[in-house]
């Protein structure tokens, strides 16, 4: 079974543009969590979805918006790079086996977002 | 708001010594404590988890231990080995019926096993 996958794996860009990250998760799973990590903050929650409904997010400016498609697929946005947008940002994916269930997540390799 | 506190930061042992990383959360709801492990370069993997049902769980070197009444949970390493070498990240969890999965991690800690 493939992993989660995240594209693309690096990406350069400068203040004041934006950006679009991909992630696809485990096939069956239909849970998308997204974080920032950096060197000093650690993973930071950007944003949770399931069945293309945003149920979480996380304490980040409206510049970072997300979505989610009906196979599951995740993407998220950055609108008006700044210099401190940079870091790895990961995707990870869970199984919704139900409510006694282990909430397992599985990530992604992650994407490194460069802002120059 | 909800938040996990994870120490020390950096924790060096001799090989061979045991490694215990510590963290405390703060959201009660909180049920499902997973830790992973994260070496250079690479995305977290999970090692051990445990459910607040259960107080200690032990997967041949690593074991986890709950403390739901004052909110702690530890890791510990026994005979630690030079590819035990990782960031570990603790993360609290609440119950899926609250209608979420979100984790909160803690900050991770950097584990240096000196050979």
């Amino acid at each position: 079974k493939a992993g989660v996958t995240q594209t693309p794996r690096y990406l350069i860009k400068t203040r004041g543009q934006q950006v679009t990250l991909s992630c696809s998760p485990i096939s069956g799973h239909r849970s998308v969590s997204w974080y920032q990590q950096t060197p000093g903050q650690g993973l930071q929650f950007l944003f949770e979805y399931f069945s293309e409904t945003q149920r979480n997010k996380g304490n980040f400016p409206g510049r970072f918006s997300g979505r989610q498609f009906s196979n599951s697929r995740s993407e998220m946005n950055v609108s008006t790079l700044e210099l401190g947008d940079s870091a790895l940002y990961l995707c990870a994916s869970s199984l919704v086996y139900g409510a006694l269930a282990k909430n397992i997540q599985y990530f992604g390799a992650g994407t490194r977002l460069s802002v120059l | 708001g909800e938040n996990v506190e994870q120490h020390p930061s950096t924790l060096s042992v001799q090989e061979g010594d045991s490694a215990v990383i510590k963290c405390t959360y703060s959201d009660s709801a909180s049920n499902y404590f997973p830790w992973y492990k994260q070496e250079l370069g690479k995305r977290p993997q999970l090692i051990i988890d445990i459910r607040s049902n259960v107080g200690e769980k032990k997967d041949q070197r690593i074991a986890v231990t709950l403390n739901k009444t004052a909110k702690h949970f530890s890791l510990h390493i026994t005979e630690t080995q030079p590819e035990d070498s990782a960031v570990y990240f603790c993360a609290a969890s609440p119950q899926p019926t609250s209608g979420t999965y979100k984790y909160i991690f803690g900050t991770g800690t950097r584990l240096k096993v000196l050979a």
